[in-house]
């Protein structure tokens, strides 16, 4: 199986800061990585598909960058609504593992 | 709207047995791969199982395979899940997940463009 890596685990910002995550994946997958939002007691929503693809109606402030095994996710102004567990995720075979994410605090 | 609603969650003993079932709306489900993913409480996301469009194609993470079956109904718009020989490890919240398009009956992409709000089942004597 494909182990994905997050770093930080967590991390405090304020609003308005540059934040990123970073995921590693333990062979490479080209670009089949994807990042989820997850708010407590919610679903996770899809944010960023095929490593730098915006998911349709998720505010242009995420993004997505990297291939092979490092991929990044930065929100350029964190919003009060961007508080939230971030997860990365690989489709590039099964089982299509996740990592474990990244939980974003408010400073 | 794409509207996926689990049900069938609760309390079983260990040894016990389960079904999910996922009623889906607002798109047409025969199309799509649908998938299971589960959330241990306060823990990460687990890939669980999978299922083609048409059921053909399944597959099962190690740590269910030979105790969960993953199946559909079509014509009823529904996912299912059956689980046997539940372990207290198999405590989570279960999401039916919708895949995203792919070319033929018998594929998956993936990733998960919607996602159910999630049923728990909790295994514990």
């Amino acid at each position: 199986d494909i182990q994905m890596t997050q770093s930080p685990s967590s991390l405090s910002a304020s609003v308005g800061d540059r934040v990123t995550i970073t995921c590693r994946a333990s062979q490479r997958i080209s670009t089949y990585l994807n990042w989820y939002q997850q708010k407590p007691g919610k679903a996770p929503k899809l944010l960023i598909y095929a490593a730098s693809s915006l998911q349709s109606g998720v505010p242009s402030r995420f993004s997505g960058s990297g291939s092979g095994t490092d991929f990044t996710l930065t929100i350029s102004s964190l919003q009060p609504g961007d508080f939230a567990t971030y997860y990365c995720q690989q489709s590039y075979t099964t089982p299509f593992t996740f990592g474990p994410g990244t939980k974003v605090y408010i400073k | 709207e794409v509207q996926l609603v689990e049900s069938g969650g609760g309390l079983v003993q260990p040894g016990g047995s389960l079904r999910l079932s996922c009623s889906a709306s607002g798109f047409t489900f025969s199309s799509y791969a649908m998938h299971w993913v589960r959330q241990a409480p306060g823990k990460g996301l687990e890939y669980v199982s999978a299922t083609s469009s048409d059921g053909g194609t399944t597959y099962y993470a190690d740590s269910v395979k030979g105790r969960f079956t993953i199946s559909r109904d079509n014509s009823r718009n529904t996912l299912y899940l059956q689980m046997s020989s539940l372990r207290a490890e198999d405590t989570a919240v279960y999401y039916c997940v919708k895949d995203v398009p792919c070319s033929g009956t018998s594929c998956y992409m993936g990733y998960f463009d919607y996602w159910g709000q999630g049923t728990l089942v909790t295994v514990s004597s």
